[in-house]
């Protein structure tokens, strides 16, 4: 089983739109999220950490349920700029190595 | 907050070439470091990280080194380059337990 798991997508949907995206992590012990996007040819970036509680930054919402080891973002009312490619990433358990899923690819169309 | 530089942004390199990129951190002391390569449409596979000078760890076995002779700096290297290392290499740093992690622009190696 990979260290991260994500679902490759694409996901295709219209200006507007509500989409999640799910990751599952194998590692119990692990305890940092994080989601990050990845622009085409470009280095990841910071979306946003996520945490126990639960945590929100504008129109992106972000779950983390440690007992089904299992990470989702929530991204609300969908805009162009969206599209991208959307990272997990889990640091490894006990650890601080961040290990990456291989992403989710988004594309928002008018 | 940290910036991390790395270049150069290209490179098209012969088969058995060698490689050396750098990578340089500022604005923060003594980071974890680590190297990154992105086949086209993959995932990032950890290569290499770094706690400190001259301590490096390898993640798989492979045509590559590094090497951190400096507290902020970090090179990846190769005696001889083969196609199956063309990617896209991306230097990191983050600075422990919880925190996230940064990226340099990352360098697009092309080996012909």
């Amino acid at each position: 089983r990979k260290e991260v798991e994500q679902d490759p997508g694409p996901f295709n949907v219209p200006e507007g739109a509500t989409v999640a995206f799910n990751c599952t992590y194998s590692n119990s012990a692990s305890q940092s999220f994080f989601w990050y996007r990845q622009d085409c040819r470009k280095e990841p970036k910071l979306l946003m950490s996520v945490y126990s509680s639960g945590n929100e930054d504008g129109r992106f919402t972000a779950q983390l349920n440690r007992a089904s080891q299992y990470i989702s973002l929530l991204i609300r009312d969908s805009k162009l700029s969206d599209s991208a490619t959307y990272l997990c990433v889990v640091n490894r358990g006990g650890s601080y190595i961040p290990t990456f899923g291989r992403g989710t690819s988004l594309i928002v169309h008018p | 907050s940290q910036t991390i530089h790395q270049w150069p942004a290209t490179l098209v390199q012969p088969v058995g070439s060698p490689l050396s990129l750098e990578c340089t951190v500022e604005g923060t002391s003594n980071p974890n470091l680590y190297w990154y390569r992105q086949a086209a449409g993959r995932g990032l596979q950890l290569l290499f990280y770094s706690v400190g000078i001259g301590q490096i760890s390898s993640e798989v076995p492979q045509n590559l080194s590094a090497s951190r002779p400096q507290d902020r700096q970090f090179i990846l290297s190769s005696k001889k380059l083969l196609l199956s290392d063309s990617g896209f290499y991306l230097c990191a740093c983050n600075l422990g337990l919880g925190t996230e992690a940064f990226f340099g622009q990352g360098t697009r190696l092309t080996v012909v």
